[in-house]
């Protein structure tokens, strides 16, 4: 199906342990974006791509790495996970151009529930 | 820095219209209005965006005022599957930097 897909959409994980989110989206859309979500927090951006091997690093990027060899995949790896990296993450594309979601609309994912213990 | 303000939440009857404000004093010439929302549980969803003129789609509709330092969102006949979060983001097109606030709390009630 056409979209955005996050997987795994709930991740239990350990602290210390590496754990990869994964977001493809089927419209070639330029731009992918992360953001982690917390109570008191809003939705907070970690790290932006505007194409294939061109990330920037967003409002709070430690902790997290990412890249983009392809244009459709962007996944996010906690190189080390902890507990604060506890949250629901999701991941949004957007492209310029033409259509409803030209002039920066985005279109967000279902979300992964992360839980570091 | 926050650059919009919100209400924390409000009520609206199912059926009737939902006036959601917000002010964006500060808004720079090149800024647009984006509203988004967010149902429990879900990612946001983008509903309509504007620069200077009043917008309208399936919807919404969005009506920024002539100096552009407030705007609403109307959503004309509300049901209950709107009620959610509503969040309302200023920002320039080459602006890949998209800061959500807190938003409205919209809850349609029977």
């Amino acid at each position: 199906d056409a979209g955005i897909t996050q997987s795994p959409r709930y991740k239990i994980t350990e602290t210390g342990r590496q754990v990869t989110l994964m977001c493809h989206q089927t419209w070639s859309h330029s731009y992918m974006f992360w953001y982690r979500q917390d109570l008191g927090h809003g939705l907070r951006l970690i790290y932006y791509s505007a194409a294939a091997d061109i990330t920037d690093k967003g409002e709070v990027p430690d902790g997290y790495v990412v890249s983009r060899s392809k244009t459709e995949n962007f996944p996010l790896t906690l190189e080390s996970a902890t507990r604060s990296q506890t949250s629901v993450y999701f991941c949004a594309s957007s492209e310029w151009g033409q259509g409803p979601l030209s002039w920066g609309g985005y279109t967000f994912g279902s979300g992964t529930r992360l839980t570091v213990v | 820095d926050a650059k919009t303000t919100q209400p924390p939440s409000m009520d609206c009857a199912e059926g009737r219209a939902a006036n959601l404000p917000c002010n964006h004093s500060t808004i720079s010439g090149n800024e647009y209005v984006y509203w988004y929302r967010q149902i429990h549980s879900q990612g946001p969803q983008y509903i309509i965006h504007g620069l200077k003129n009043n917008e309208t789609n399936e919807m919404a509709s969005l009506i920024i005022t002539e100096d552009r330092k407030s705007s609403t969102l109307i959503l004309p006949h509300a049901t209950l599957r709107d009620t959610a979060v509503y969040y309302c983001i200023v920002r320039a097109m080459n602006n890949n930097d998209m800061r959500f606030g807190a938003g409205t709390r919209l809850t349609v009630k029977p």
